[in-house]
């Protein structure tokens, strides 16, 4: 079993819908959880950050860690043509090395 | 500007002839890594540095090797590739790990794409 699991999709969906992209991981250590972008051609990008369990959001962006289910997600609102990508989630445990899921491709439609 | 370069960024090589791909970071950040991406696996890391002359294994370290004589440079080298490591690589580099936005922010490079034939 993979330390992080990612569904790869890929994702197809409408301009202005609300995405929901999720992870789950199996070490209950992992405390730092972070969501990369990586548009196609590119190495991935930084979007999210969060620490340990809550919510957090960043424009139309919002990350949510549920430690107790070992989920994570990130969802975007009013979806954008600009947001299709390849979505990674990554997380580890203190001063550890990241782990990355595999990464979902997203496609948003106009 | 602020950046991560890797160089080459497309490769074409044969079984068992030394390459090199470089990685130089002008951001002094003391934190270096090597990535490898592979369709249906994601990023997997083969070795990082958590500072010059400190180097350790990740996950998939077999075939590669790494160097950190200086801060801003982070070569891979592979000593005699095979077909399994054709891929994408990716070099990063971060303040550090010790946690906050700042040790999160993995600077990517561009990739290098490799074909081993």
């Amino acid at each position: 079993q993979k330390e992080v699991e990612q569904d790869p999709g890929p994702l197809s969906v409408p301009e202005g819908a609300i995405v929901s992209l999720n992870c789950t991981y199996s070490n209950s250590a992992f405390q730092y959880f972070m969501w990369y972008r990586q548009y196609s051609r590119k190495g991935p990008e930084l979007l999210m950050y969060t620490y340990s369990s809550g919510n957090k959001e960043d424009g139309r962006f919002t990350a949510q860690v549920d430690k107790s289910s070992k989920y994570i997600s990130l969802f975007i609102r009013d979806s954008q043509p600009s947001d299709s990508a390849t979505y990674l989630c990554a997380m580890r445990e203190g001063a550890q090395k990241l782990v990355f899921g595999q990464g979902t491709r997203l496609t948003i439609n106009p | 500007e602020a950046q991560v370069t890797q160089n080459p960024r497309y490769l074409i090589t044969v079984t068992g002839k030394k390459l090199t791909v470089t990685c130089s970071q002008n951001m002094n950040h003391e934190y270096m890594s090597w990535y490898r991406q592979d369709p249906g696996l994601g990023l997997r890391q083969i070795y990082y540095s958590m500072n010059v002359e400190v180097t350790d294994k990740g996950d998939v370290p077999e075939g590669y090797k790494v160097s950190r004589k200086e801060k801003r440079n982070f070569p891979l080298i592979l000593e005699s590739p095979s077909p399994n490591q054709t891929s994408l690589y990716f070099c990063a580099s971060s303040p550090g790990l010790a946690g906050g936005r700042a040790g999160e922010t993995q600077y990517f490079g561009p990739g290098t794409r490799l074909l081993v034939l």
